[in-house]
């Protein structure tokens, strides 16, 4: 059964860095295919792509926001962290974990976390 | 704002079908073939729906399809039902991954 998980802090200050983990089960994060990826969703607006990691530690970030993350794997603790700096309000979201379908398009989700909400506020 | 454009909101009475529209450029959508459908209830993760523009992953019913023509995607829901009310994002790949704006269903 493929599981992905976040976690995370659920408020951050501004400035600061946000860290989140997701931890999957069910599928190894170093089989070949395997693509990883964090999106967000603002409350009451639509999805936004961060970032993913490959199998190969290939990684791919959003033009927006890459030089503000980090994205990287554990593969023997089945971990994909993303790190964020200098979080703004504005950043508040639902952080979602997504799998890529497996020899599938690089817009293709077929397992998400549940989400973690991140709330950015003094 | 969004590379891939959808109507806000759309409404339909149970049993009738309705169509959700995807436009985008020619980079996205257009030319890509990973055109991929979400469902998302309140306060759930989405789910998917459609990839590949016309298919279905194992478990959504097949009231559910996917088209493309041109720059414009489309999901098609027939004989619809009330659990079929959520919101719903189209996405795609033009050298990254973009969603669209999403449209809410109402089932009357």
């Amino acid at each position: 059964q493929v599981t992905l998980r976040e976690s995370g802090p659920a408020l951050v200050k501004p400035t600061q860095t946000l860290t989140l983990t997701c931890t999957v089960s069910g599928f190894s994060l170093s089989t070949s295919g395997m693509r990883v990826n964090w999106i967000r969703q603002p409350p009451g607006k639509a999805l936004e792509w961060l970032a993913r990691i490959d199998w190969d530690d290939d990684k791919f970030y959003s033009i927006s926001l890459k030089t503000r993350l980090t994205i990287s794997k554990d593969t023997s603790k089945n971990q994909v962290v993303l790190t964020m700096t200098n979080m703004d309000p504005v950043d508040t979201a639902t952080y979602y974990c997504a799998r890529v379908r497996l020899d599938g398009g690089a817009a293709e989700f077929d397992y998400w976390g549940q989400g973690t909400l991140v709330t950015v506020s003094s | 704002q969004s590379a891939l454009t959808q109507p806000r909101s759309v409404s339909g009475s149970p049993g009738q079908s309705v169509t959700l529209s995807c436009s985008g450029t020619s980079s996205a959508v257009g030319s890509y073939i990973y055109v991929s459908w979400y469902q998302q209830h309140p306060g759930k993760a989405p789910k998917l729906m459609i990839y590949d523009v016309d298919k279905r992953p194992s478990g959504v019913p097949d009231r559910f399809s996917g088209s493309k023509s041109g720059n414009t995607a489309s999901l098609t829901i027939s004989g619809l039902q009330a659990e079929d009310e959520a919101d719903y994002y189209c996405c795609s790949y033009s050298g990254t991954v973009v969603f669209g704006g999403g449209t809410k269903l109402t089932v009357l």
